[in-house]
């Protein structure tokens, strides 16, 4: 069956240094990849995504690597911030579906000033 | 920046009764999700809807529930009878392609089942 879980459920980060949050995922039709950050009493926010076709997509202070030999999926933030801290969560679109998001269970990231 | 927007934040409702959800997708998107959140877990789908009819659906989105474009703007989920497991979280999305953009939500309504 398909999944999306998460290496590591907490993190904790002092201000400025950089984070790498991962996720695995089981899938191996899964072709498109999104990181969502949730902050408390908050939706889901899109951070970036990243197609099966690539292996590294950058944004402002955000990274997303994908190595599909392994099926894994992570998450770097440059200089993290105190407003860094929420739940992040990889969801995944696989070839099977064109329409569902399949979530993982989530990383609580805590930065400490 | 458009945001999808959801009514109302905080929805309490005695079991059995029926429930309206309500969101207003980002004017341009064209594709319009429901998800669900129940404490402490993962975000869930439920329902995907596109061109005035259900795309695609999961196994929690039973009879019991239906979803409904009845204007230009708003996007529905109505829950008939319902349980308190329906206590969660409920997320609307929106994009403006199925799978080729990214999926834009709202910040949910919170449905306490009493």
């Amino acid at each position: 069956g398909e999944s999306v879980g998460l290496h590591l459920p907490t993190l904790s980060v002092q201000e400025g240094d950089n984070s790498i949050i991962n996720c695995a995922y089981s899938n191996s039709a899964s072709d498109y990849f999104i990181w969502y950050k949730q902050e408390s009493g908050k939706g889901p926010q899109f951070i970036i995504d990243i197609r099966s076709n690539m292996d590294k997509r950058q944004g402002q202070r955000v990274t997303v690597l994908l190595n599909k030999t392994v099926k894994h999926l992570s998450l770097q933030i440059a200089a993290t911030q105190p407003g860094d801290s929420a739940v992040y969560f990889c969801a995944e679109f696989s070839r099977g579906s064109n329409y569902k998001l399949t979530f993982g269970k989530g990383t609580l990231l805590t930065v400490n000033p | 920046e458009p945001e999808v927007t959801q009514t109302p934040s905080h929805q309490v409702t005695q079991m059995g009764q029926e429930v309206i959800l309500r969101c207003v997708p980002i004017s341009n998107h064209l594709y319009f999700y429901w998800y669900r959140q129940i404490l402490g877990q993962k975000v869930e789908f439920l329902v995907s809807f596109y061109n005035n009819e259900i795309s695609e659906k999961s196994e929690i989105f039973d009879d019991q529930f239906s979803v409904e474009r009845p204007d230009g703007s708003n996007f529905t989920l109505k829950i008939r009878s319902t349980k308190l497991e329906d206590s969660a979280m409920y997320f609307c999305a929106s994009s403006g392609s199925n799978r080729d953009q990214p999926q834009h939500f709202g910040d949910g309504t919170r449905l306490s089942i009493l």
